[in-house]
């Protein structure tokens, strides 16, 4: 079965550090989203991409974080400088655009801000 | 996107049919009904989806009521392996395709 790749699958750093989280989307598909998922705030959705261009960041916080497509085989999730709070689990989604289409969803980037 | 309304937790004996309510009053006409699965340490699975009509697949059924104010999810034969958090989430056309998740149902299977 095709599957959405994530690297690395776990990271631990010391605040202030540049993160770089990876994501190798679904041979084919054309939309990605990228989630992040704490006990308190559960799953949310902070950016997602179409054609790979950027269509909704509103979840997440523009002054550390920034998300990019450089080609339709990769996404990228960098944070820079990292903090504590960021400390969570990192998911990457791809689908194909159209209203009934489903997402799949990687195993997640397991981060942790020192 | 409507909100969606569910149990936080449910038990269900393994080899039973496991029922997951979700109710999504404010449902409009062109909104889907999707489910997803998370098993613990994994990122959420697919499980189904539908708009109006009842459908089937090989992991489960979604039965949707003719109102659409709410479905069921059933997993006809449930398996240790099948406990996990559900979400029911309602998601919106072209142009919305994000998810917004809520809290889920976390379905215990006792042996």
């Amino acid at each position: 079965d095709a599957r959405v790749t994530q690297t690395p699958r776990h990271k631990v750093t010391e605040m202030g550090q540049e993160v770089t989280m990876r994501c190798q989307p679904i041979l084919g598909h054309n939309t990605v989203f990228w989630y992040r998922q704490t006990m308190m705030q559960g799953l949310e959705l902070l950016a997602y991409f179409r054609n790979r261009a950027p269509l909704d960041d509103s979840g997440m916080p523009k002054d550390r974080f920034s998300a990019e497509m450089p080609d339709a085989t990769l996404a990228t999730l960098k944070i820079q400088p990292s903090e504590p709070r960021d400390s969570a689990v990192y998911f990457c989604a791809s689908g194909l655009d159209g209203k009934w289409r489903p997402q799949h969803f990687g195993d997640g980037t397991r981060l942790s801000i020192l | 996107d409507a909100k969606t309304t569910q149990p936080p937790s449910m038990d269900c004996a393994e080899g039973r049919a496991a029922n997951l309510p979700c109710n999504h009053s404010t449902i409009s006409g062109n909104e889907y009904v999707y489910w997803y699965r998370q098993i613990h340490s994994q990122g959420p699975q697919y499980i189904i989806h539908g708009l109006k009509n009842n459908e089937t697949n090989e992991m489960a059924s979604l039965i949707i009521t003719e109102d659409r104010k709410s479905s069921t999810l059933i997993l006809p034969h449930a398996t240790l392996r099948d406990t996990a958090v559900y979400y029911c989430i309602v998601r919106g056309g072209f142009g919305n395709e994000k998810l917004t998740f809520g809290t889920g149902t976390r379905l215990t299977i006792i042996p």
